[in-house]
C-alpha cells in the first residue's frame, strides 16, 4: 500500500509568479484535501476534492485553485504569489465518509 | 466556528518523565478528535484518534480520552523518550454539508513543541 506522495519537496518562487504542487493519494482513497502550514502554526484547510469535484473550501482567496484527476491525484495551483504564501503545503487523502486522513510529507514553498 | 486550543509550549522534559499536553475544543455536533505528530522537516503522522465520547485512543504508549463534558482530549504518556521529541497537534474533524454532498475537514491547534533530553 503506497502512502501519499507530494512533489516537489522544495520550491522557490518569485512574488507574482504562479506555482503548481502535486499530490498522489493513497491507494484506495478517493478524497484529497490541501492544507497550508505557516511556520510555527497549525495547518489551515484550503479545500477538498471528492471524485474530481471540489466539495469544501476554507478561507483562502480565489487565486488558490485545484484539480483532482480520475486517478484521484490532485494539483494545487497558486497564482500571483505573495510573500505570505511561503509555507509548507500538505496534501491529505481519505475515503469519503471516513474519519482517517493520511498526510504526505509536504511541499515547502518559499516566495522571495 | 470550530476551534482547537492547545497548551502553550515549548515543553521540555527529561527522559522517562510523564507527559501531558492539554487540548480543548469548541465544535457543534460530535466531532472526531485526533493527535498528529510532526518530526522536523516532515509531514504529519496520525498518532491516535477517538470518534465518540469516552473513547480512548492509544498508540506507542500515548493515550488520550475524548471527554465531551469538558470538551477535552489531553495527550498523555507515562515515560517519554528522546525519540518523542517533535511537534504535537491536536485536531478535530467534523462533517459539513454543501451542494448535496458532505466533506470533512480538520481543524488544528497551534501545535506544542516537545523536547526530551537524555
Amino acid at each position: 500500500e503506497t502512502g501519499v506522495t507530494q512533489s516537489p519537496t522544495h520550491l522557490i518562487k518569485t512574488r507574482g509568479q504562479q506555482v503548481t504542487l502535486r499530490c498522489s493519494s493513497q491507494s484506495g482513497h478517493n478524497t484529497v484535501s490541501w492544507y497550508q502550514q505557516a511556520l510555527g502554526q497549525g495547518p489551515q484547510f484550503i479545500f477538498q476534492y471528492y471524485r474530481e469535484e471540489k466539495n469544501g473550501r476554507g478561507n483562502f482567496p480565489p487565486r488558490f485553485s485545484g484539480l483532482q484527476f480520475p486517478n484521484y491525484s490532485s494539483e494545487l495551483n497558486v497564482n500571483a504569489l505573495e510573500l505570505d504564501d511561503s509555507a509548507l503545503y500538505l496534501c491529505a487523502s481519505s475515503l469519503a465518509g471516513g474519519s482517517g486522513y493520511t498526510f504526505g510529507s509536504g511541499t515547502r514553498l518559499t516566495v522571495v | 466556528g470550530n476551534s482547537v486550543t492547545q497548551m502553550e509550549g515549548p515543553v521540555t522534559l527529561s527522559e522517562e518523565a510523564f507527559l501531558t499536553i492539554n487540548c480543548t475544543y469548541t465544535a457543534t455536533g460530535y466531532p472526531s478528535l485526533f493527535w498528529y505528530v510532526q518530526y522536523p522537516g516532515e509531514g504529519l503522522q496520525l498518532l491516535l484518534k477517538a470518534t465518540k465520547a469516552d473513547d480512548k485512543g492509544s498508540n506507542k504508549g500515548f493515550e488520550a480520552t475524548y471527554r465531551k463534558e469538558t470538551t477535552s482530549f489531553h495527550l498523555e504518556k507515562g515515560s517519554v523518550q528522546v525519540s518523542d521529541s517533535a511537534v504535537y497537534f491536536c485536531a478535530l474533524s467534523d462533517r459539513k454539508y454543501a451542494g448535496g454532498t458532505s466533506y470533512g475537514k480538520l481543524t488544528f491547534g497551534q501545535g506544542t513543541i516537545l523536547t526530551v533530553h537524555p
